[in-house]
């Protein structure tokens, strides 16, 4: 089935600690992007890719990084995890950042917890 | 910069009736696409309905329907014949051209709605 994977779908990781989180699309949709969902705030924009080879700040990018090595792949990294960065995370993508609407299409969510 | 506003953190209603879920935004732009998402206790997000700035016309999607009212800046959701699989957070979503040319989906705080049976 065609759509997004993101893995892990949970994870409990100790501050400090680095860790990748993996989302892999075979629609080959040219713009990806990462959100964390926080209640009362919904989604906010960490990092967005417009195409293969580029990526750009969101809203809340600080302690967050990302590549976009090829079209399927794009992976989140906190280099030092902490607390705040508890959260629920999307990844999703969108076929044509310019010429399209920006609807999106969302993999099913991590949901990380940093103690 | 946009932004989203949904002032119902929560609402209910019941099982066959009517509810609307209310959703402003602020821009200077006029040419832009508004969305509802839903996120039901799966936590996939699922579109719900899609509305482009320029068409006058409301979208409507079998029981789901928008009122936009484009110069009052409003986009607000009108559930019909609510069913409990209907009871999900419902986000709404405006997409904009910010950072360059490409659009991003700038998004509400969300309004949990529960299906009373």
């Amino acid at each position: 089935i065609a759509g997004i994977t993101q893995a892990p779908t949970s994870q409990i990781l100790a501050a400090g600690r680095r860790m990748t989180l993996r989302c892999t699309q075979d629609m080959r949709h040219n713009a990806m992007y990462w959100y964390r969902q926080d209640l009362g705030l919904g989604l906010r924009l960490i990092h967005y890719s417009n195409t293969a080879g580029t990526t750009g700040k969101g809203e809340v990018p600080d302690g967050y990084s990302v590549s976009r090595a090829n079209t399927d792949d794009f992976p989140l990294t906190l280099a030092s995890a902490v607390p705040s960065q508890t959260s629920v995370y999307f990844c999703a993508s969108s076929e044509q950042p310019v010429k399209g609407t920006g609807e999106l299409f969302f993999g099913e969510g991590s949901r990380l917890t940093v103690l | 910069a946009q932004t989203v506003t949904q002032s119902q953190p929560e609402m209910s209603v019941q099982e066959a009736e009517t509810v609307t879920l209310s959703c402003t935004y602020d821009t200077s732009e006029n040419n832009y696409y508004l969305f509802w998402y839903k996120q039901p206790p799966s936590r996939q997000m699922i579109l719900v309905i899609r509305q482009e700035a320029y068409k006058q016309q409301n979208a409507t999607e079998n029981r789901f329907s928008v009122n936009f009212q484009k110069a009052a800046k409003s986009f607000s959701l009108k559930i019909s014949d609510s069913q409990l699989g209907d009871t999900a957070m419902y986000f709404c979503a405006f997409a904009g051209r910010s950072s360059g040319s490409a659009r991003q989906l700038t998004f509400g705080s969300g309004t949990q709605l529960t299906v009373l049976p």
